[in-house]
């Protein structure tokens, strides 16, 4: 079945560190994929998106390529801040119309 | 604009009892998803609303049920409130143009407690 895999936190980093979260996915054909941002004591909201492969989603200093060979969607940020603390959900739609499966989450606290 | 709302913020509930959680969609939206996040993080996919019809379910027992209303605004219902069913409910909501590209807007989210 279709499923998402993201590495598990916390992962703890200090400002201006280097943040990679790992995202991988199972699926037949070429699903749309997603990461959203939970912010403490808020809702999730989009934070990027790719929908075909080689495809590059940016917002907020944070990139993420699509990569059709590896099967994996992995969240870059060259220099966090103390208010990239999060935690972090990648996610896919397989087709139109159908349900958002997401990822088990990674928690990330940035340190000043 | 107003995003998506949801009702109650808190609830506190016994076993066995029937809890009711609230939705108002983003005018213009017209499908509504519900997932539940437990203690872990993980958000998993309960129910999939859209025009007023019930169009996916997730692996979730029948006491976890649902409707949508003509205002597109929905409920979720959880009958026989077990210990375990205690989690956060997040509704998301996305219009007809947008659902297509997997964008949802989700709401604060209702959580439960079952004691």
């Amino acid at each position: 079945g279709n499923s998402v895999t993201q590495m598990e936190g916390p992962v703890t980093l200090s400002e201006e560190a280097f943040l990679t979260i790992n995202c991988t996915y199972t699926a037949t054909g070429y699903p749309s994929l997603f990461w959203y941002v939970q912010y403490p004591g808020e809702g999730l909201q989009l934070l990027l998106k790719a929908t075909k492969a080689d495809d590059k989603g940016s917002n907020k200093g944070f990139e993420a390529t699509y990569r059709k060979e590896t099967t994996s969607f992995h969240l870059e940020k060259g220099s966090v801040q103390v208010s990239d603390s999060a935690v972090y959900f990648c996610a896919m739609i397989k087709a139109a119309g159908n349900k958002l499966t997401f990822g088990g989450g990674t928690r990330v606290l940035v340190k000043p | 604009e107003a995003g998506v709302t949801q009702s109650p913020t808190h609830l506190i509930k016994t076993r066995g009892q029937q809890a009711t959680l609230r939705c108002s969609p983003i005018s213009g939206h017209t499908s509504v998803y519900w997932y539940q996040q437990a203690l872990g993080l993980g958000l998993q996919f309960l129910l999939w609303y859209d025009e007023g019809e019930e169009r996916n379910r997730g692996n979730f027992p029948p006491r976890f049920s649902g409707r949508q209303f003509p205002n597109y605004s929905s409920e979720l219902n959880v009958n026989a409130l077990e210990l375990e069913d205690s989690a956060l409910y997040l509704c998301a909501t996305t219009s007809r143009s947008s659902g297509n590209t997997g964008e949802l807007f989700f709401g604060e989210g209702s959580r439960l407690t079952v004691l």
